[in-house]
């Protein structure tokens, strides 16, 4: 049972455009969420970051945003620029799991200059 | 430069050879971990360590066998591996073991033949 989803495989926008990359989980357990950029040939990258007492957190172009009745988060980047271009990999963990990170199949986001 | 760097980049073994693969970290941090990604599958975690000693280990077959000699170093020993063994393998390190972000190397790419 995979407990983090990213149903989207691969996302195309026009560069300036927002990007929205989505991220469903089953686990009520998660209380930490994470975001992750992956480039061609290099390990993950830590992006963004939300607790489950908050809803929204913002940096830079980058706005994550968390919906707990849903189970659901989503990444927001405006304006998406060519250098976005990466695999975006979601995360949950929870204090009671020893703090593991589950992490999602990633999205792969493509922004056309 | 995510101060946790990996060797080999890559590496292509037999079936019947012995491989180790090193990670080292310099961000004064306490826990390391082994992921796994194989391709179209999520990040799976194999192995976690905290101050030096195992905390976690993901059902992860004996033919690969972790070494934490000090909390800046990391192991992955490999044994007699099977081709379905190929896949990127990647060290992360984080401050603790509670699930905070995790700061990951390049990434081993592993080839069995």
């Amino acid at each position: 049972d995979q407990q983090v989803k990213q149903n989207s495989p691969s996302l195309s926008v026009q560069e300036g455009r927002i990007s929205i990359l989505n991220c469903d989980y089953t686990n009520s357990m998660f209380d930490y969420f994470l975001w992750y950029k992956k480039y061609p040939a290099e390990g993950p990258t830590f992006l963004i970051s939300i607790s489950s007492i908050k809803d929204k957190n913002e940096d830079g172009r980058f706005t994550v945003f968390l919906n707990k009745s849903a189970k659901h988060l989503s990444l927001h980047i405006v304006p998406s620029q060519p250098g976005d271009s990466a695999v975006y990999f979601c995360a949950a963990s929870s204090n009671t799991n020893a703090g593991k990170s589950t992490f999602g199949d990633g999205t792969t986001l493509t922004v056309k200059p | 430069e995510t101060g946790v760097t990996q060797t080999p980049r890559h590496l292509v073994m037999g079936m019947t050879n012995k491989k180790s693969l090193k990670c080292e970290q310099h961000l004064g941090h306490n826990a390391m971990y082994w992921y796994k990604q194989s391709a179209k599958k999520p990040l799976e975690l194999m192995f976690v360590y905290n101050f030096k000693e195992q905390t976690e280990n993901n059902s992860v077959p004996s033919r690969f066998s972790p070494e934490c000699p000090n909390s800046s170093h990391l192991f992955l020993h490999l044994h007699t591996l099977q081709p379905e063994d190929s896949a990127l393998y990647l060290c992360a390190s984080s401050r603790s073991n509670r699930g905070e972000k995790l700061f990951f190397g390049s990434g081993t790419q592993l080839s069995v033949l």
